[in-house]
């Protein structure tokens, strides 16, 4: 099985910090993803990485930057925290580019923004 | 653009009861379609797929079939235990076969 690993269940950090979210995966996926997931609007695309060193935005990059130096890992950065990013995150892994295989997800980030 | 359309939760259930969560979308192509679960505390599994129309994907006992011509992947099971309350979401895969695109989630509570 995939296993997709989010490096903290629950982080709470302060206004205007810069938080590090971390993802691994251990199946040598090719493609990777960050969503975040409030009540009410599902899952919303943040970035994507379709290769090493390689990234695309998604719906809502705002705010938000990533880094994949490594295959396996995927890293989320928030440059300047604030409230409005409180949410959960949820990181993704897709073995290629193909619209027919699923996503696998890791358990996810709960992130508190004080 | 693409869009998912799943029914209002949160739906409460009796044990044993027959399930329906319907599920509608809209894509410009051929999308792939997806069912996901998201028991609490964890994050999302496939619960099942289908890649065209008239397919239908099954697993646990769940079922859906991809409708082209009502846009429609609805999710049934014949009958639910407690264990599968969770949320349930409703996504496709079109044109950006990068994205996914997700329904908002339908919470389900089973009642013993």
């Amino acid at each position: 099985d995939v296993k997709v690993t989010q490096s903290s269940r629950y982080l709470v950090k302060r206004t205007g910090e810069k938080v590090f979210l971390e993802c691994v995966q251990d199946m040598d996926h090719e493609n990777m993803f960050w969503y975040r997931q409030d009540p009410g609007l599902g899952l919303r695309l943040i970035y994507f990485s379709y290769d090493v060193k390689m990234k695309e935005k998604g719906d809502i990059p705002e705010g938000y930057s990533v880094s994949r130096e490594k295959k396996e890992r995927f890293s989320l950065i928030l440059e300047s925290a604030s409230t409005n990013q409180t949410s959960m995150y949820l990181c993704a892994s897709r073995q290629g580019p193909w619209g027919n295989q699923p996503q696998h997800f890791g358990d996810g980030t709960r992130l508190s923004i004080l | 653009g693409d869009s998912v359309t799943q029914m209002e939760g949160p739906v409460t259930l009796s044990e044993e009861a027959f399930l329906t969560i319907n599920c509608t979308y809209t894509a410009t192509g051929y999308p792939s379609l997806f069912w996901y679960v998201q028991y609490p505390g964890e994050g999302l599994q496939l619960l099942l797929k289908a890649t065209k129309a008239d397919d239908k994907g099954s697993n646990k006992g769940f079922e859906a079939t991809y409708r082209k011509e009502t846009t429609s992947f609805h999710l049934e099971k014949g009958s639910v235990q407690v264990s599968d309350s969770a949320v349930y979401f409703c996504a496709l895969s079109d044109a950006s076969p990068e994205k996914l695109t997700f329904g908002t989630g339908t919470r389900l509570t089973i009642i013993p």
